[in-house]
């Protein structure tokens, strides 16, 4: 099976920078996805990661390292609007199955 | 603008009833999932299909069932509804190319009362 942790909660204030992790532990791995979701909506998409290394888009970043079971989501020049929950969803069984974590959900303050 | 559907977006429902709640894609994705997620918490996969005539059981166990006749459906039943059903019942479909992100509907909210 699949086995994907995130930390539970994170607090950050508004114009900083915040990592969040996740480790995975699967059989078959072949990507990862980051997903934001807000309270009583469906997730919106932030990135895919197959490749090790740094994907940057705008104040957003992904990093993969498949040889270490891990990611991170850099958010940075926090907004208030950040305030969400942040799921990482590892892909396997060929790209078939795709399963999420845990997910953190993330405070920003003033 | 949704690309995929999700029917009805609320559902409040007695024990014993049967129920089907539908989810349509136009975009010709062969991969379609199924999660169940309680407020707060985290999304559980329940069923996936990554083509028409292909159904898998996820990680969680669910008294559900799936169908994929055509590749833009994916049904999900439930033959007899109880209270621990009562969940946000998400469908989310995918092209698995690295350059197409995993899309959602917008979910189910169902109540058994």
């Amino acid at each position: 099976g699949q086995n994907i942790d995130q930390p539970t909660e994170m607090t950050a204030t508004e114009g900083a920078i915040v990592q969040i992790n996740c480790t995975y532990q699967t059989s078959g791995f072949n990507g990862l996805f980051w997903y934001q979701q807000h309270a009583g909506e469906a997730p919106t998409f932030l990135s895919y990661n197959v490749l090790d290394g740094l994907e940057e888009k705008g104040r957003f970043s992904s990093f993969l390292s498949r040889s270490k079971g891990y990611s991170y989501l850099l958010l940075k020049e926090l907004q208030m609007k950040d305030s969400a929950s942040y799921l990482c969803a590892v892909s396997t069984g060929g790209g078939n199955k795709l399963t999420f974590g845990t997910g953190t959900q993330l405070k920003v303050e003033l | 603008e949704a690309d995929i559907y999700q029917t009805p977006r609320y559902l409040v429902i007695g024990t014993g009833k049967k129920i089907t709640l539908e989810c349509s894609q136009t975009m010709g994705h062969d991969k379609m999932y199924w999660y169940q997620q309680d407020p707060g918490m985290e999304l559980h996969l329940i069923h996936y299909s990554y083509g028409v005539n292909s159904t898998e059981k996820g990680d969680l166990s669910s008294e559900s069932t799936v169908s994929r006749i055509r590749t833009e459906h994916f049904p999900l039943t439930l033959e007899s509804a109880r209270p621990s059903h009562t969940s946000q019942y998400l469908c989310a479909s995918w092209a698995g190319s690295r350059n197409s992100p995993l899309h959602f509907g917008n979910g189910t909210r169902l109540t058994v009362t």
